[in-house]
């Protein structure tokens, strides 16, 4: 069975500009959450996502947009990016809101901002 | 934004030698996680701690839930070289999972 998928696996962008990055949940898993992680940083949280509908979003600004389709999957979209967006996003998905079941992260994209 | 604290930072140790890290929070959390991340990969669970005090073994992982559910630890024994990585604590909450700095690993073979 496939894991967590996300794409593209590396993206490089100008200032200004606006990047989407997409993530397929693991199959069955309705949840999918997306964290931000800067160079030497744990991973922060940002949005998380069950059956369509925002169920938690994280101190990160209104640049930051998401959204989960029927098939479970999500795109991150970030507006007017700044050099400080540089980072790895990561995806995690999970069988319900509450990952009782553990969350399963991607690998991630690397989103580095010029 | 929040994070734990989690230390120590970095570790560098022989092969062979024991390995203990901890993580510690203001907040309380019901459910305590540890993983391992890789380079070039997203973080893979090692072990998922649900109840104060308890004590839970993966191979030659060991990790407890403090009393108070604002604390955790971890210890790796006999480490061998595929050891090498960053082990982050991270505490479940509502939606979210609020994770430490990471602990980075480093073994002289």
């Amino acid at each position: 069975d496939a894991g967590v998928t996300q794409s593209p696996t590396h993206l490089i962008k100008t200032r200004g500009q606006q990047v989407t990055l997409r993530c397929s949940p693991i199959s069955g898993h309705k949840s999918v959450s997306w964290y931000q992680q800067v160079l030497g940083q744990g991973p922060q949280f940002i949005f998380q996502y069950y059956e369509k509908e925002e169920r938690g979003r994280g101190n990160f600004p209104d640049r930051f947009s998401a959204r989960q389709f029927p098939n479970y999957s999500s795109e991150l979209n970030v507006n007017a990016l700044l050099l400080g967006d540089s980072a790895l996003y990561l995806c995690a998905s999970s069988l319900a809101v509450v990952g009782s079941y553990g969350y399963t992260f991607g690998s991630g994209t690397r989103l580095t901002v010029v | 934004g929040q994070q734990l604290n989690q230390s120590p930072q970095s570790m560098f140790i022989q092969e062979g030698e024991d390995v203990s890290m901890n993580c510690t929070s203001s907040s309380i959390f019901n459910t305590w996680l540890w993983y391992k991340q890789e380079p070039g990969e997203g973080p893979v669970l090692l072990i998922a701690l649900y109840k104060a005090g308890e004590l839970t073994s993966n191979g030659r992982l060991t990790a407890q839930f403090g009393i108070t559910r604002k604390d955790s630890f971890l210890n790796i024994s006999a480490s061998i070289p595929s050891d090498v990585g960053i082990y982050f604590c991270a505490g479940q909450g509502a939606q979210k999972l609020v994770f430490g700095q990471g602990t980075r690993l480093t073994i002289n073979p």
